[in-house]
């Protein structure tokens, strides 16, 4: 079946990069997600990649694929207050497998001032 | 703003009760999601449809009945539930159901006494 690990908290100096990691076990075409969840909201679209790509940079952020490792990762340059939140890696298996994504736990990440 | 609009935010109810769920989105999209976030789990997959049909249900128990009585309408009705259902209900909704952007509802806070 398909599994999505993350590590559950992450802590940065705010003005740092913040480097959120993520593994999957599906080997099929597939989406790749981060979403950003801020207390007591919903999850928030930050950034998608296919993954015949492996790598795409949105301003701040920068996704990293590493597609023969199963490796993806969420980098967050000059890292704000604003940024803390949880971050979810989730996946998309587009082969013909299970609708829907699978997510991972979440990463918490706390900003030190 | 996604899009995607859930209601009501929070709820209330007892474990007699019955109530709805409801999930709205105008972006034409023809998948849509429910999604059950519990404290400490992952994000799990409740039911898809697509193109008003559905297409999955992970086994989730019958007091929970979903409806899409139209491409940009949602509802999840809720009869009988138990204290563990307490918990956010996230909706979601992609172009289809193969990938791309899954854009994401605030959720509804579901707390059953």
């Amino acid at each position: 079946g398909e599994d999505v690990e993350q590590s559950l908290f992450l802590s940065v100096r705010e003005g740092d990069s913040s480097v959120i990691n993520c593994t999957y076990t599906d080997s099929s075409s597939t989406y790749l997600y981060w979403y950003k969840q801020e207390p007591g909201a919903g999850l928030q679209l930050l950034t998608y990649i296919f993954s015949n790509m492996d790598m795409k940079q949105d301003q701040r952020l920068t996704v990293l694929l590493n597609k023969k490792d199963k490796h993806l990762s969420l980098r967050i340059a000059d890292t704000q207050t604003g940024d803390s939140a949880i971050y979810f890696c989730a996946e998309r298996d587009t082969g013909g497998g299970a609708d829907g994504l699978t997510f991972g736990k979440g990463t918490h990440l706390i900003i030190q001032p | 703003e996604t899009g995607v609009t859930q209601t009501p935010r929070h709820l209330v109810m007892g474990m007699t009760n019955k109530k709805s769920l409801k999930c709205e989105q105008h972006l034409g999209h023809n998948a849509m999601y429910w999604y059950k976030q519990s404290a400490k789990k992952p994000l799990e997959l409740m039911f898809v449809y697509s193109l008003e049909e559905r297409v999955e249900n992970n086994s989730v128990p019958s007091r929970f009945s979903p409806e899409c009585p139209n491409s940009s309408h949602l509802f999840l009705h809720l009869h009988t539930l138990q204290p563990e259902d307490s918990a956010l209900y996230l909706c979601a909704s992609s172009q289809d159901r193969w990938g791309g952007e899954a854009f994401f509802g605030q959720g509804t806070r579901l707390t059953v006494v």
